[in-house]
């Protein structure tokens, strides 16, 4: 079964804390993703990678970085935490779709970290 | 931008009946096309997906429909159940998988 796993489901933490959170796939995917989900926003892409150690900017990169050293692993770090950063992060991973004949483009989803920053 | 976007926020069904969960779309380039469903507090969970070059696709309970001409997605579920309750969303991405867009979503409730 085909699996995006992130490491914490729930933290808090305090202003100016760092914050790691960690996402890993087992499906040898190359694209993957962080979002964060705010309720009536929807999902907002912060950063994606396509390859390792290559990132991209998304939407709302600010106050955000990444870190993707293996192809199964991708971080999103919170330098120093605000706030206004409170939120649900989600991860997730897909495949480059090759083509019309190609079976899928999926965005498989992790759980989710809820984060909250006091 | 190009934006994904719902129609209604919240449906209310009885069991048992159907339920259509529409979404607008902008991006007339976008070639592939996916319906999540999130339950609280878990991941979105994939249910069905359909490429620009088909106008429906089945699955277990559910289809989707695709109207490149409108540029609407619909989601039908058939004999909605409890378990059916979520938040529904659509996206949209292109060919390479990296660009996805996302609708707001609608909360479905099911009725005893």
């Amino acid at each position: 079964d085909v699996k995006v796993t992130q490491s914490s489901r729930y933290l808090v933490k305090r202003t100016g804390e760092k914050v790691f959170l960690e996402c890993v796939q087992d499906m040898d995917h190359e694209n993957m993703f962080w979002y964060r989900q705010d309720p009536g926003l929807g999902l907002r892409l912060i950063y994606f990678s396509y390859d390792v150690k290559m990132k991209e900017k998304g939407d709302i990169p600010e106050g955000y970085s990444v870190s993707r050293e293996k192809k199964e692993r991708f971080s999103l770090i919170l330098e120093s935490a605000s706030t206004n950063q409170t939120s649900m992060y989600l991860c997730a991973s897909s495949l480059v779709l090759a083509g019309e004949n190609a079976n899928t483009g999926e965005l498989f989803f992790g759980e989710g970290s809820r984060l909250t920053v006091l | 931008g190009e934006s994904v976007g719902l129609h209604l926020p919240t449906l209310s069904v009885q069991e048992g009946d159907n339920s259509i969960i529409n979404c607008a779309y902008s991006n007339s380039a976008s070639d592939y096309f996916i319906w999540y469903k999130q339950e609280s507090g878990k991941g979105p969970q994939f249910i069905i997906d359909i490429r620009s070059n088909m106008d429906k696709r089945q699955g277990q309970r559910v289809t989707v429909l695709l109207n490149k001409t409108v540029k609407h997605l619909s989601l039908q579920i058939a004999a909605t159940q409890p378990g059916d309750s979520a938040v529904y969303f659509c996206a949209e991405t292109d060919n390479y998988g990296q660009n996805f867009v996302f609708g707001p979503g609608t909360r479905l409730s099911v009725l005893p």
